[in-house]
């Protein structure tokens, strides 16, 4: 199975800029054939679903909460996920989530979680 | 968008006693796809089912789930001491992607 290890997340005051990443890992599976999808959690609120990719050629999808304001890419060579929040709000403050997802399946496997934290 | 709506939002049970979770979606779920998933405290989402009725790997048979169209429960047959957590319905069918507000299952 795959093993999913976010990075990046910290203290940023709003209005700035963050960039996580996703590590994937796993002898048996192949990434490049997964949909990855990003999920936050606020404190101590429920999950919100942010954005997916699919693989190639890829689609792209995103919440309304972050359309515009964040950006999901993938490098398939580097078996790794990314976000790129701009025009961060205070809301934004949440552990954020990267997973595995199939079409068929919802989201698989998931990672531990890397929390961003928007504050002046 | 498919809003997912969860009830009830807390049920207090006893370990042995039998869990019976509602999603309820404001549009047909497409093609069942509909997932559940397991958080506990500090830890990571778990997949539990997915297309509304199908254990993902390692999870026991106690975690069943039926439905289709907009009505959807999550079952759990006799209550674990670890099965205490909070459990969220997602739709994947149509995008964009929900989740319900979560059910907490508590002692």
């Amino acid at each position: 199975q795959i093993q999913l290890v976010e990075s990046g997340g910290g203290l940023v005051k709003p209005g700035g800029s963050l960039r996580l990443s996703c590590a994937a890992s796993g002898a048996s599976d192949t990434f490049s054939d997964y949909y990855m999808t990003w999920v936050r959690q606020a404190p101590g609120k429920g999950l919100e679903w942010l954005s997916y990719i699919t693989f190639s050629p890829t689609t792209i999808t995103y919440a309304d909460s972050v359309e515009g304001r964040f950006t999901i890419s993938r490098d398939d060579a580097k078996n790794s996920l990314y976000l790129q929040m701009s025009s961060l709000r205070v809301e934004d403050t949440a552990i954020y989530y990267c997973a595995t997802a199939t079409f068929w399946g919802g989201l698989d496997f998931w990672g531990p979680g890397t929390l961003v934290t928007v504050s002046s | 968008e498919i809003v997912l709506t969860q009830s009830p939002g807390t049920l207090s049970l006893s370990p042995g006693e039998r869990a019976t979770l509602s999603c309820r979606a404001s549009q047909n779920v497409y093609s069942r796809y509909l997932a559940w998933y397991q958080q506990k405290p500090g830890q990571a989402p778990r997949r539990l089912i997915y297309g509304a009725s199908s254990r993902a790997a390692g999870i026991p048979d106690r975690f069943s789930g039926i439905g289709s169209g907009t009505d959807f429960t999550l079952t759990i047959s006799r209550l674990e001491p670890e099965d205490f957590a909070v459990y969220y319905c997602q739709q994947y069918g149509s995008s964009p992607w929900t989740f319900g507000q979560g059910t907490k299952v508590e002692i």
